[in-house]
C-alpha cells in the first residue's frame, strides 16, 4: 500500500500568512493527488485535484503543486475562513490512501 | 444541487452486520463513480470503498476486504454498502462521496467533489 505523509502535522498562522503544506507519498504516484479541506463537524471539501487543477469555486489562494512523490498545498494569503484541517490522498493505485492531515490553526 | 444523504448507521455489537444506504439527487447518479470514506472519532479519513459508474469496477481498503461490499442501483440513484464481522475499529462517520471520474480502476484523476453530511456506525458490546 501507498502511504501518505504530510508536514507540518499542524501550524499555527495568522490571517495574511503565506502557508505551504507539504504532503510525500512512499512511491511514485505521477500526479494523482488529490487535496481536501475538512472544518471541524463538517465533510471534506474538495479543493485541487491532479495535483494542481483548481476545483471549480475554490478560491484562486489555494494553489498544489509536485509529482512524482512530493507536493504542496499553497495557501497564497489566509483567510479566517481558511482556519481548517486539509487532507491529500492518492488515486494512484488501490487502496487509495489519505494523508494524516495538517491542522491550520 | 447535489445532494447525499446517507443512512442506516447506528450501535451494533461486534460480530454483527449492518447495511448503509446513500441516496443521491441533483446529478446524472449513474455517470459517476461513487466511495465510501470513513472518520473515526477524532481520526483523520479513511477510504473504505469505491465502485465504478456500472458497478463494473470496485476497489476495497485492505482493512475491509471480505467484511464489506460496496453496491449501486443507478434506477434508485441509490449506494450502498453491506458491512459484516463489524468489529470496534469500524467505529466511525461513513461519508457516500461523489466522483469526478465514471470510472475507479487506478491510475486516474480522482476528486470527492460532493459529501453526504455522513452517518454513525458504533461498534461495541
Amino acid at each position: 500500500d501507498i502511504q501518505m505523509t504530510q508536514s507540518p502535522s499542524s501550524v499555527s498562522a495568522s490571517v495574511g500568512d503565506r502557508v505551504t503544506i507539504t504532503c510525500r507519498a512512499s512511491q511514485d504516484i505521477s500526479s494523482w493527488l488529490t487535496w481536501y479541506q475538512q472544518k471541524p463537524g463538517k465533510a471534506p471539501k474538495l479543493l485541487i485535484y491532479a495535483a494542481s487543477a483548481l476545483q471549480g469555486g475554490v478560491p484562486s489562494r489555494f494553489s498544489g503543486s509536485g509529482s512524482g512523490t512530493e507536493f504542496t498545498l499553497t495557501i497564497s494569503s489566509l483567510q479566517p475562513e481558511d482556519f481548517a484541517t486539509y487532507y491529500c490522498h492518492q488515486g494512484n493505485s488501490f487502496p487509495f490512501t489519505f494523508g494524516p492531515g495538517t491542522k491550520v490553526d | 444541487e447535489v445532494q447525499l444523504e446517507e443512512s442506516g448507521g447506528h450501535l451494533v455489537q461486534p460480530g454483527r452486520s449492518l447495511r448503509l444506504s446513500c441516496v443521491a439527487s441533483g446529478f446524472k447518479f449513474g455517470d459517476f463513480a461513487m466511495h465510501w470514506v470513513r472518520q473515526g472519532p477524532e481520526k483523520g479519513l479513511e477510504w473504505v470503498a469505491g465502485i465504478g459508474w456500472d458497478s463494473g469496477s470496485l476497489g476495497y481498503a485492505d482493512s475491509v476486504k471480505g467484511r464489506f461490499t460496496i453496491s449501486r442501483d443507478n434506477a434508485k440513484n441509490s449506494l450502498y454498502l453491506q458491512m459484516k464481522s463489524l468489529r470496534p475499529e469500524d467505529t466511525a462517520f461513513y461519508f457516500c462521496t461523489k466522483d469526478i471520474n465514471v470510472g475507479v480502476l487506478p491510475p486516474a484523476v480522482r476528486g470527492f467533489d460532493a459529501w453526504g453530511q455522513g452517518t454513525l456506525v458504533t461498534v461495541s458490546s
